[in-house]
């Protein structure tokens, strides 16, 4: 069964730092592109970053230059590094196999919270 | 970046009723629309992908269409298990962006 479990969210001061862990059971996270999606209590789903099968990396605006994509092939993991962190970082975190050719985003994990409060 | 909107915002309906949620893209993005069902606490669910292609396991009462900046989501006969929320989602730019969302709830 192909599957994904987040981890790692949780309370945190602002300018804090935590990472997210996304463990994958029933494919190869390495021979995927993998995203990060956010969604903050009560509003709509943001993309927020993607690993390509090759390595490469990209960012929505809103995190550039604070969170970092990376990935243990030897895991099966993807995790989400996140620096400098505000209040407005508050969100649940999915983690998501895609973009696939279509551009679809399937499966999601459940989910993880991250709150940025002091 | 590529805005997406989604209309209505929210609506009500009975169990049986034909809905249909339409989402409009700032730009063409050809047939690259996605959409997903969320249920409350629970992560997105992938319906259609590519416009109109169903994904597998999804009921046929869903179905989608469109293609250029004009997309439709529609469920021919609305079931318990529907009220939930829809997001659409390009995938022609990299800065993959989602609609604002549709509530469906219970007339």
């Amino acid at each position: 069964e192909v599957q994904l479990v987040e981890s790692g969210g949780g309370l945190i001061q602002p300018g804090g730092s935590l990472r997210l862990s996304c463990a994958a059971s029933g494919f190869t996270v390495s021979s995927n592109y993998m995203s990060w999606v956010r969604q903050a209590p009560g509003k709509g789903l943001e993309w927020v970053s993607v690993i390509y099968s090759g390595g490469s990396t990209y960012y929505a605006d809103s995190v550039k230059g604070r969170f970092t994509i990376s990935r243990d092939n030897s895991k099966n993991t993807l995790y989400l590094q996140m620096n400098s962190l505000r209040a407005e970082d508050t969100a649940v975190y999915y983690c998501a196999r895609g973009p696939t050719i279509a551009g679809l985003f399937d499966p999601w994990g459940q989910g993880t919270l991250v709150t940025v409060s002091s | 970046d590529i805005q997406m909107t989604q209309s209505p915002s929210s609506l009500s309906a009975s169990v049986g009723d034909r809905v249909t949620i339409t989402c409009r893209a700032s730009q063409s993005i050809s047939s690259y629309l996605n959409w997903y069902q969320q249920k409350p606490g629970k992560a997105p669910k992938l319906l259609i992908y590519a416009a109109s292609s169903l994904q597998s396991g999804v009921p046929s009462r869903f179905s989608g269409s469109g293609s250029g900046t004009d997309f439709t989501l529609t469920i021919s006969s609305l079931q318990p298990e529907d009220f939930a929320t829809y997001y659409c989602q390009q995938s022609y730019s990299t800065r993959f962006t989602f609609g604002p969302g549709t509530k469906v709830d219970i007339k």
